[in-house]
């Protein structure tokens, strides 16, 4: 059983646009779920936890949707600099469980 | 500011051969784990530990050894390599559920 489904892309979109990405979870009773950043060949770095109430930092919005078990990044006025592959990230039962990731490529 | 340290950073190893992989934090975290990340998977969880002394395994543990003897260190013993291990490891550390960090990564390829 998977825990976590991403879309994998890729997503390819122009300077400036505004892009969304959603991941859906399974388990319910899930504690935490986070967003994380990575660029090829390179480690995961958390670019920002989701709450309950959604949050935003920056060009960058996430929101959880318990009632649907889902969770969604939304990146406005998209850099080049935002390339990289987007991983949800599920936290429950002390374990961290991640989807297989969202490519995204930001063309100029 | 060195965070965790994996080593070596690229490895070959011929199928049958033993290697360990090194981690390290410098941030007195409780929890650190071992994952590999092959194509399509995403990050798969090989053991974990949750302290000193204390290891478990997680979702494919098959292959693989671990100890924690202090704090600070981690290693993954790879006992007999297969090519089905070729894969890239991720060392991590946190504290009990907040942020993972992460480690650059060792690209091993069994031949």
């Amino acid at each position: 059983r998977k825990e976590v489904e991403q879309d994998p892309g890729p997503f390819n979109v122009p300077e400036g646009a505004t892009v969304a990405f959603n991941c859906t979870y399974s388990n319910s009773a899930s504690q935490s779920f986070f967003w994380y950043r990575q660029d090829c060949r390179k480690e995961p770095k958390l670019l920002m936890s989701v709450y309950s109430s959604g949050n935003e930092d920056g060009r960058f919005t996430a929101q959880l949707n318990r009632a649907s078990q889902y969770i969604s990044l939304l990146i406005r006025d998209s850099k080049l600099s935002d390339s990289a592959t987007y991983l949800c990230v599920e936290f429950t039962g002390n374990q961290f469980y991640f989807g297989t990731g969202t490519s995204l490529t930001v063309i100029p | 500011n060195a965070g965790v340290t994996q080593t070596p950073k690229f490895q070959v190893l011929k199928t049958g051969q033993s290697m360990t992989l090194q981690c390290a934090q410098d941030m007195n975290h409780e929890y650190m784990s071992w994952y590999r990340q092959d194509p399509g998977m995403g990050l798969r969880l090989i053991h974990y530990s949750v302290g000193a002394g204390i290891t478990d395994q997680g979702e494919v543990p098959n292959g693989y050894n671990v100890s924690r003897s202090t704090t600070e260190d981690f290693p993954l013993r790879l006992l007999s390599a297969a090519p089905s291990q070729t894969s890239v490891y991720f060392c991590a550390s946190r504290t009990v559920a907040a942020e993972a960090f992460f480690g650059q990564g060792t690209r091993l390829t069994v031949v």
